[in-house]
């Protein structure tokens, strides 16, 4: 069973960082690319952040370009988000999610996703 | 950034109806459109991929169709598990971008 598992969000003040991680377990996880998506309460979906299955190739939204930083670690079948200078519009809940099929890319329709991991950023 | 344009909003409709939904993209797109649905704290499901391919295990009551910059989801007979909230997403143009979802609700 494909399973992505997210961790590492919580409470953190204006301009503060945090890293996110998403263990996966299930598939081939160097066979696929890997994105992070968020949701802000009672809003909709937003792509984050995106990574090939080698970590040559990641790409970002422009309203996180260079504040967030992702990557990923294939012997520990695991994806990062490394997120710096946090707002308060980044309140949301992270969710990773899996590039459908086996081609390695992130540019694609998603087919797995885990259940997210909620940061809030407030003072 | 190729903006997706959802429509309606929202949807009041009963059990047994035949939905159809839009999702119309600011710049042409091919085929590279997913469709989803979400329920409430829940994660996104992939129903549709590539514009009219079925993912494995959707039921065949939902069709996705178009190209280029119109595209719709069909809904036949809708069951109650069906009332939720649908996305188009694409991938085609960097950034991949989603649309502001349709909400179906019953009447």
């Amino acid at each position: 069973e494909v399973q992505l598992v997210e961790s590492g969000g919580g409470v953190i003040r204006p301009g503060g960082s945090l890293r996110l991680s998403c263990a996966a377990s299930g598939f081939t996880f160097d066979d696929y690319g890997m994105s992070w998506v968020r949701q802000a309460p009672g809003k909709g979906l937003e792509w984050v952040s995106g990574i090939n299955w080698n970590g040559g190739s990641a790409g970002y939204a422009d309203s996180v370009k260079g504040r967030f930083t992702i990557s990923r670690d294939n012997a520990q079948n695991s994806l990062y988000l490394q997120m710096n200078s946090l707002r308060a519009e980044d309140t949301a809940l992270y969710h990773c999610a899996r590039g459908k099929g086996a081609g390695g890319h992130y540019y694609y329709a998603m087919d797995a996703w885990g259940q997210g991991t909620t940061v809030t950023v407030s003072s | 950034a190729i903006q997706l344009t959802q429509s309606p909003s929202s949807l009041s409709t009963s059990v047994g109806d035949r939905v159809t939904m839009t999702c119309r993209a600011s710049l042409g797109i091919s085929s590279a459109l997913a469709w989803y649905q979400q329920k409430p704290g829940k994660p996104p499901k992939l129903l549709i991929y590539d514009a009219s391919s079925l993912e494995s295990g959707v039921p065949s009551r939902f069709t996705g169709s178009g190209s280029g910059t119109d595209f719709t989801l069909t809904i036949t007979s809708l069951q109650p598990e069906d009332f939720a909230t649908y996305y188009c997403q694409q991938f085609n143009s960097y950034p991949i971008t989603f649309g502001q979802g349709t909400r179906l609700e019953i009447k």
